[in-house]
């Protein structure tokens, strides 16, 4: 059974681009969760998702930042017009339905130059 | 914010027992503690999780004192792979918040 995986693992943006980050959770979990590490902090919370809802967004920031689970495919976190300030790791997680543990995947490095 | 207290780093030598504590004051009766570990910029990965009772599994015990306002996690005997960033977490059983709320976590050593 495979892992959460995220792609790209490294992706460098030049500010004002774009950033795609892509998560496809493990087999059969219906859960995902964004999570962004800033370099020499923790984890802080960003958004969670079911398949096609978007159940808490208390973590997004307010501007550039979507994120979407669509009923087929990976779920995508999506930065617009980057700033060096999105320099971070983002980590992506899944769970199964009616479960709390939450399994992570390599996560994606953004350097934004 | 998180709801735990946790030593910044701790130290242990190979082969020996890590005990890491963490500090939970306001806990709640509907709350477990979760334990999560990050080695070197990868995936946190899940350890362990209870709820008052102690818990053990193939990775680690942990040990959840009566009152519930502080808890251990032990690495009977430590290795090299076991340096990481340990993340003590609390969140509730059911019907709140999915998100886990990291903290600055301890930082083990694990030294030869």
């Amino acid at each position: 059974n495979a892992g959460v995986m995220q792609n790209p693992r490294h992706l460098v943006r030049r500010r004002g681009q774009e950033a795609r980050l892509r998560c496809s959770p493990m087999k059969g979990h219906s859960h995902v969760y964004w999570y962004r590490q800033l370099p020499e902090e923790g984890l802080k919370f960003m958004v969670y998702l079911q398949k096609e809802n978007i159940i808490d967004e208390s973590g997004m920031p307010k501007e550039r930042f979507s994120a979407e689970f669509p009923k087929e495919g990976p779920s995508i976190l999506r930065i617009q017009q980057v700033v060096r300030g999105d320099s971070a790791a983002y980590f992506c997680a899944s769970s199964p339905q009616g479960s709390y543990e939450q399994y992570f995947g390599p996560g994606t490095r953004l350097t934004v130059t | 914010d998180a709801k735990t207290t946790q030593p910044p780093s701790m130290d242990c030598a190979e082969g020996r027992a890590a005990n890491l504590p963490c500090n939970h004051s306001t806990i709640s009766g509907n709350e477990y503690v979760y334990w999560y570990r990050q080695i070197h910029s990868q995936g946190p990965q899940y350890i362990i999780h209870g709820l008052k009772n102690n818990e053990t599994n193939e990775m680690a015990s942990l040990i959840i004192t009566e009152d519930r306002k502080s808890s251990t996690l032990i690495l009977p005997h430590a290795t090299l792979r076991d340096t990481a960033v340990y993340y003590c977490i609390v969140r509730v059983a059911q019907g709140g918040s999915e998100k886990l709320v990291f903290g600055k976590g301890t930082k083990l050593t694990v030294n030869p």
